[in-house]
């Protein structure tokens, strides 16, 4: 079975300041890695992956995350947030299967708030 | 382009009757996702189809719940005899292909009375 844990509940962090969020995971198998931004009343938007390859991945919006296997994490950062940036951030992740198809197992996700 | 669709966005029920929600996945995905989010909880996986196989229910919380695909495209997920505890938003994905990135709909929010 796959767990995900995200450490924060609730990161607050001024406008321009940096950000991380933390991920860690447990599986028994080799995995896919995903996060994912919910804003207000919207659904999930995928922010960025981790499939194969280079560890450090980009993706929207100036975010980052880096795959560590040894550490098993996965943790987002932004180098500047902005207040537009103020939303929920869903850790999740898949294994591995030669179908392609598997379940999402998230994390209970971690609500940044940027203040000016 | 279309993405995934969802409808109602907003469904208010009574204790006790049935509802249905929509969800209407992106063109030629062969795989549908229902999760479920609600406070406390977090993201909870209910049921997912894959092509022509038999559906994967191994989420779904009890015997209210059912949901069917049709044509290999839409997907109806029904829940019978509402409960105040399904109150919850309820979201639809949908991938395609070997790497599984699923991409989800805007969520119908469900508030049982």
């Amino acid at each position: 079975a796959q767990s995900v844990t995200q450490l924060d509940s609730q990161v607050p962090v001024f406008e321009e300041a940096p950000v991380e969020l933390r991920c860690n995971y447990s599986s028994s198998v080799s995995v896919y890695l995903f996060w994912y931004v919910q804003y207000p009343n919207q659904g999930l938007q995928l922010l960025l992956k981790y499939l194969s390859g280079s560890t450090l991945v980009k993706g929207i919006n100036g975010f980052e995350a880096e795959f560590n296997k040894s550490q098993t994490s996965f943790h987002l950062r932004k180098p500047s947030v902005h207040i537009s940036d103020t939303a929920e951030y869903f850790c999740a992740v898949s294994d591995r299967k030669n179908s392609g198809y598997s379940t999402l197992t998230f994390g209970k996700g971690t609500m940044l708030l940027v203040s000016p | 382009g279309a993405g995934v669709s969802q409808s109602p966005s907003n469904k208010v029920t009574e204790k006790g009757k049935d509802v249905e929600l929509r969800c209407d996945p992106i063109s030629g995905h062969t795989a549908l996702y229902w999760y479920r989010q609600s406070l406390g909880q977090g993201l909870e996986f209910l049921i997912y189809f894959q092509g022509n196989s038999a559906p994967d229910k191994s989420g779904l919380p009890s015997d209210r719940f059912s949901a069917e695909r049709t044509g290999g495209s839409v997907s109806t997920l029904t829940i019978q005899r509402t409960q105040q505890e399904d109150s919850a938003v309820y979201l639809c994905a949908s991938s395609l292909g070997q790497i599984n990135i699923q991409y989800f709909g805007a969520g119908t929010r469900l508030s049982v009375l």
